[in-house]
């Protein structure tokens, strides 16, 4: 079967200091996988995606996250977190070869001053 | 390159009455998802058609939901009766690949249009 779960559903950080926002996945197929934002009343933006090439993916705005097969992770980082950043974080799963994305429950990133 | 177009942004509606949402999806894109979200929670797949034919339709409650995208283009996904559940942001998406490859060629969501039932 194939799922995502991300471990916080709320992550809180000061503005300037580094944020880790947590994710594992289970798949029967060798995995794609993403990492969406969505800010207030707007549309799902792609930060990055790993599609089975280099295991450490860069995305925008300063975002990375590291595929570890091993742990069947893919968390998402950024070195210093800024005021926009405050989100929500959805890691997203791609089922098999369907096209379909598997949504974890989200992450939501506060930014405090 | 427009967007994916969603219409109408908000509705709010009574049980049991009926509601159409529509989706134009970006011009050549041959795949076009709806999803449903449901606040406090990641957008979960409704439908899926590649072209004008549906791929998968595994978790559309069938018996009050209904999609269909007639010429491959745009799409309307509607409830009827409704039911306080639906309450929820139904998104659109559009890849231009088909199936497997839109992971590589990547997916556009629509702003969603937020459904109310009372």
């Amino acid at each position: 079967a194939q799922s995502v779960t991300q471990l916080d559903s709320h992550v809180s950080v000061s503005e300037g200091t580094p944020v880790l926002l947590r994710c594992n996945y289970s798949s029967s197929y060798s995995p794609s996988l993403f990492w969406y934002v969505q800010h207030p009343n707007k549309g799902l933006q792609l930060l990055l995606k790993y599609t089975s090439a280099a295991t450490l993916v860069k995305g925008i705005n300063g975002f990375e996250a590291e595929f570890k097969k091993s742990e069947t992770s893919f968390h998402l980082t950024k070195p210093s977190a800024h005021m926009s950043d405050a989100a929500e974080y959805f890691c997203v799963l791609g089922s098999g070869n369907t096209g379909k994305l598997i949504f974890g429950q989200g992450t939501t990133l506060q930014v405090k001053p | 390159e427009a967007g994916v177009a969603q219409s109408p942004r908000y509705k709010i509606i009574e049980k049991r009455q009926s509601v159409a949402f529509w989706c134009n999806p970006i011009s050549g894109h041959a795949t076009l998802y709806w999803y449903q979200q449901i606040l406090g929670q990641g957008p979960k797949l409704l439908i899926q058609f590649q072209n004008n034919g549906v791929v998968d339709d595994s978790q559309l409650p069938k018996d009050r939901f209904s999609a269909e995208r007639l010429k491959g283009v745009d799409s309307t996904l509607k409830i009827q009766p409704a039911k306080l559940e639906d309450s929820a942001v139904y998104l659109c998406a559009s890849s231009a690949a088909g199936t497997g490859d839109s992971y590589n060629y990547g997916y556009t969501f629509g702003s969603g249009t937020r459904l109310t039932v009372v």
